[in-house]
């Protein structure tokens, strides 16, 4: 049973624009969820996360929204650049973030020229 | 962020031998995690390392399988024991750490690749 889900594999979208990438949670008990970006053969990067008293985080070209009711987020990255082309992964915690991650399977952005 | 490294970076291994893999970080840190990602799949977390007793581990991880150790606060193992090749997979530790900055991200390291043939 995924609790953590991203339902778009692959999402591409031209430079300069917005990208928007979705993440739906099930376990109520999540209060903290976080975005990663990862490049083949390298660790997943921190990009930005959020905690359930908040439904909007922002820093830099990167904000994340929450909606708690209906159990979704995402990420909005704008304007995309080329170096953005990675895959995002969304990952929730329980316990304020004190606890390990749950990650969905990632989505594969790919930003055009 | 915390700079961590692992070693090996990457390994083929033969079926029923086992492999250490190890974490080491720069800076002392409260919680260290062991994740996994097979192929074409999402990270799970198999265990937190906890310094001073033993491992926590996730259902579906037990510590026969999966010993790890714990011994300081800047370093942690993971042993992949009597593999099989449904254990290839990349192998990566996290950190939690607290600081000038929020206190409840986690920050990864590169990752071990495995190959069991």
């Amino acid at each position: 049973d995924q609790q953590v889900k991203q339902n778009s594999p692959s999402l591409s979208v031209q430079e300069g624009r917005i990208s928007i990438l979705n993440c739906d949670y099930t376990n109520s008990m999540f209060d903290y969820f976080l975005w990663y970006k990862k490049y083949p053969a390298e660790g997943p990067t921190f990009l930005i996360s959020i905690s359930s008293i908040k439904d909007k985080n922002e820093d830099g070209r990167f904000t994340v929204f929450l909606n708690k009711s209906a159990k979704h987020l995402s990420l909005h990255i704008v304007p995309s650049q080329p170096g953005d082309s990675a895959v995002y992964f969304c990952a929730a915690s329980s316990g304020g973030g004190a606890d390990g991650l749950t990650f969905g399977k990632g989505t594969h952005l790919i930003i055009q020229p | 962020s915390a700079v961590i490294s692992q070693k090996p970076s990457r390994d083929i291994c033969q079926r029923g031998t086992s492999l250490t893999i190890q974490c080491q970080v720069d800076s002392q840190v409260t919680m260290m995690f062991w994740y996994r990602q097979q192929p074409g799949q999402s990270l799970t977390l198999i265990a937190t390392a906890n310094q001073g007793s033993e491992a926590t581990y996730e259902s579906g991880f037990v510590i026969d399988k999966f010993p790890i150790s714990r011994p300081n606060l800047t370093f942690s193992t993971l042993t992949v024991s009597n593999m099989s090749p449904e254990d290839s997979s990349i192998y990566l530790c996290s950190v939690r750490t607290s600081g000038d900055y929020s206190y409840n991200e986690q920050f990864f390291g590169p990752g071990t690749r495995l190959t069991v043939l």
